[in-house]
């Protein structure tokens, strides 16, 4: 079965700090996603990548970056946390783009303070 | 507007009924449908997809897609107290770039 790993699994950030949440996946897979999901809400796309040293923006992208060094790794970076980005982020991976499955790590719950 | 709508918010069924749970694109872009489930502090599972029009059964889950409505639905016969969770509606649209679209969810709760 697919494999995507995330951590840490959950974070503590005071506001203003710098904040680092990484995945890797195992599935060899060209695409990889980084989502936000706010309390009993859908997913929402932050950015996503489909190719090593290269990303996209997704939906909501102002606060993040994201980084793809390998083809198994994907962080996603908050410089300056803010109140507004706790939430839970869930990384995903996909074979391709389109009418592909995707497979959810475990996800991180973030809190700021 | 969101682009996928689901309903209703939350749902209770009894343990042996028949859940339904609706998901309506407002973007006619829309080609491809999916459910996830999600438990309770877990991440989301794939658990059908449907691309064509008419009816996919799985077990005791069914799909239905229209795509002149762009109207999908999942019923879940027999259900059972394990089928309790967020079931999310989800789309791609396929002009631009492909992004999976996901509805805010159905809470779903099966009593025992």
């Amino acid at each position: 079965e697919a494999a995507v790993t995330q951590s840490p699994r959950s974070k503590v950030a005071v506001t203003g700090g710098k904040v680092t949440l990484s995945c890797h996946q195992t599935n060899n897979h060209d695409y990889m996603y980084w989502y936000r999901q706010d309390t009993g809400h859908g997913l929402r796309l932050i950015h996503y990548s489909y190719v090593a040293d290269s990303t996209e923006k997704g939906d909501i992208p102002d606060g993040y970056k994201a980084s793809r060094p390998s083809q198994e790794n994907f962080s996603l970076i908050l410089e300056l946390a803010s109140l507004s980005q706790t939430a839970v982020y869930f990384c995903a991976s996909s074979e391709n783009r389109g009418p592909y499955e995707q497979y959810f790590g475990p996800g991180t719950r973030l809190t700021v303070l | 507007q969101q682009k996928v709508q689901q309903s209703p918010e939350s749902l209770i069924v009894p343990e042996g009924g028949m859940a339904s749970l609706n998901c309506t694109s407002s973007d006619r872009n829309v080609d491809y449908f999916w459910w996830y489930r999600q438990h309770s502090g877990k991440s989301p599972k794939m658990l059908m997809s449907i691309f064509s029009n008419g009816e996919k059964e799985e077990g005791r889950f069914t799909v239905h897609l229209n795509k002149a409505s762009l109207h999908t639905s999942l019923h879940i016969r027999d259900s059972q107290p394990s089928d309790s969770a967020l079931y999310l509606c989800a789309a791609i649209l396929s002009s631009g770039s492909w992004q999976l679209i996901f509805g805010s969810g159905t809470q779903l709760t099966v009593m025992p």
